[in-house]
């Protein structure tokens, strides 16, 4: 396993279209999460799961937004109705629970640009 | 709620050291990080520190923790061309530490 992998790398849409990106985890890794990069700014948290369950999720989660992993590997992560506001980076990490530590491995990001 | 800050340019010569800074409002994460990250990467995590220990070493890097102070920096020692990148410190906004905040990034710019 080479790491976090997230497909499609760059996503150009019109606004008011909906995408959805797909997240791989790092196999066995029991933790998933979901993070927003815009530009000169740090990763924002949105979402994360433990196995198939979405535990937490942040403010900055619209109910535009919808994330999902069904099977407890593979995530999903949907936009629907896209505005302009929501062009960014989207980052995608894992991490397996080894007590306090969590150690979270990131994928390259799904760049997406509402036109 | 808590809040990370970083200064946001480090310019250094090739072999000189680097010390990136980095402060916190709050200081409930159990473990704070820095991650590095290139053009077109994904963030790379390079260490991490437990918030009881006040120095950690890990071959080039030095890693300092003033818990007082909330004060966190990154020293990379005999700084390489290759070593230019944005680099951020991240804190748990929790303890279960589910969910990171970062500073908005340090760019390091090398010049040989």
């Amino acid at each position: 396993d080479t790491g976090v992998s997230q497909d499609p790398r760059h996503k150009i849409t019109k606004r008011g279209q909906n995408v959805t990106f797909r997240c791989d985890p790092i196999s066995e890794h029991n933790r998933l999460y979901w993070y927003r990069q815009t530009l000169g700014q740090g990763p924002e948290f949105l979402t994360y799961f433990q196995n198939e369950a979405q535990l937490e999720k942040s403010r900055l989660l619209s109910d535009r937004f919808s994330a999902e992993r069904p099977k407890g590997s593979f995530s999903t992560l949907e936009i629907q109705r896209t505005e302009q506001g929501d062009s960014a980076m989207y980052l995608c990490a894992s991490s397996l629970v080894r007590g306090l530590n969590t150690e979270a491995f990131f994928g390259q990001g799904t760049r997406l640009t509402v036109v | 709620g808590e809040d990370v800050e970083q200064s946001l340019f480090l310019s250094v010569r090739e072999g000189d050291s680097s010390v990136i800074n980095c402060t916190y409002t709050d200081s409930s994460s159990t473990y704070l990080y820095w991650y590095k990250q290139e053009p077109g990467a994904g963030l790379q995590l390079l260490t991490y520190i437990f918030s009881n220990m006040d120095m950690k070493q890990d071959q080039r890097l030095t890693v300092l923790l003033n818990k007082k102070d909330k004060h966190l920096s990154l020293r990379i020692a005999d700084t390489q061309t290759g070593d230019s990148a944005i680099y951020f410190c991240a804190g748990a906004i929790n303890q279960a530490g589910t969910a990171l905040i970062f500073g908005k990034g340090t760019t390091l710019s090398v010049s040989s």
